[in-house]
């Protein structure tokens, strides 16, 4: 299966920071997702980027297919933004592969 | 960690019929969900599955649809029920413990319905 790596696995930022969560990935993908685990461990989806670059307000992504990688823009942090931050691949046999994670948080 | 378990892990079926999906953990959790993909869409919440009670669901998703249940911390099943080609997607389950912050994956199930 495709190994997917996140980095950093942890990371404290001060409020109104930015922050760059990073996605490696081993294979080729048909998509990449990125997640915000909210305190009752529920998915909230962020964007659906198998390529190219997206925009939601303080967050942007970047998807960079051939070489494997996204990137997770997050731009004055605030203390709502701290959680899980997963990114998840699917392969070409549309099988689900999720990162282990970035777990964020923000102090005021 | 938890490793976790579905099954099917694809199957395509007819038009009117039901198909169950289990979610089996290897350690017991306290979270479990269930999730939708349809094709070319993100992954959308349908309930959390509540051991010994019934699932809570999410807007748009009901329980004569999508049937539940979960009789242990290990294990769910999720239903789809009088299906159509609407309901051809990836369905996957998500378990964890909101007490480590972490979350795993089941691999999915991808349902075509003819």
């Amino acid at each position: 299966g495709i190994q997917v790596e996140q980095s950093p696995p942890d990371l404290i930022l001060q409020e109104g920071a930015n922050s760059t969560l990073r996605c490696n990935f081993s294979d080729s993908v048909n998509n990449l997702q990125w997640f915000h685990q909210n305190p009752w461990g529920q998915l909230i989806n962020l964007f659906y980027i198998p390529s190219g670059t997206k925009q939601n307000g303080r967050l942007s992504a970047t998807t960079v297919a051939t070489e494997r990688y996204s990137l997770l823009y997050i731009s004055s942090s605030q203390t709502t933004d701290s959680g899980v931050y997963f990114c998840a691949v699917e392969d070409t046999g549309n099988q689900f592969y999720f990162g282990t994670g970035t777990s964020l948080t923000v102090i005021p | 960690s938890a490793v976790i378990s579905q099954k099917p892990s694809r199957d395509i079926c007819q038009r009117g019929t039901s198909l169950t999906i289990q979610c089996q953990v290897d350690s017991q959790v306290t979270m479990m969900f269930w999730y939708r993909q349809q094709p070319g869409q993100s992954l959308t919440l349908i309930a959390t599955a509540n051991q010994g009670s019934e699932a809570t669901y999410e807007s748009g998703f009901v329980i004569d649809k999508f049937p539940i249940s979960r009789p242990n911390l290990t294990f769910s099943t999720l239903t789809v029920s009088n299906m159509s080609p609407e309901d051809s997607s990836i369905y996957l389950c998500s378990a964890g413990t909101v007490l480590t912050d972490t979350q795993y994956f089941g691999p999915g199930t991808r349902l075509t319905v003819l």
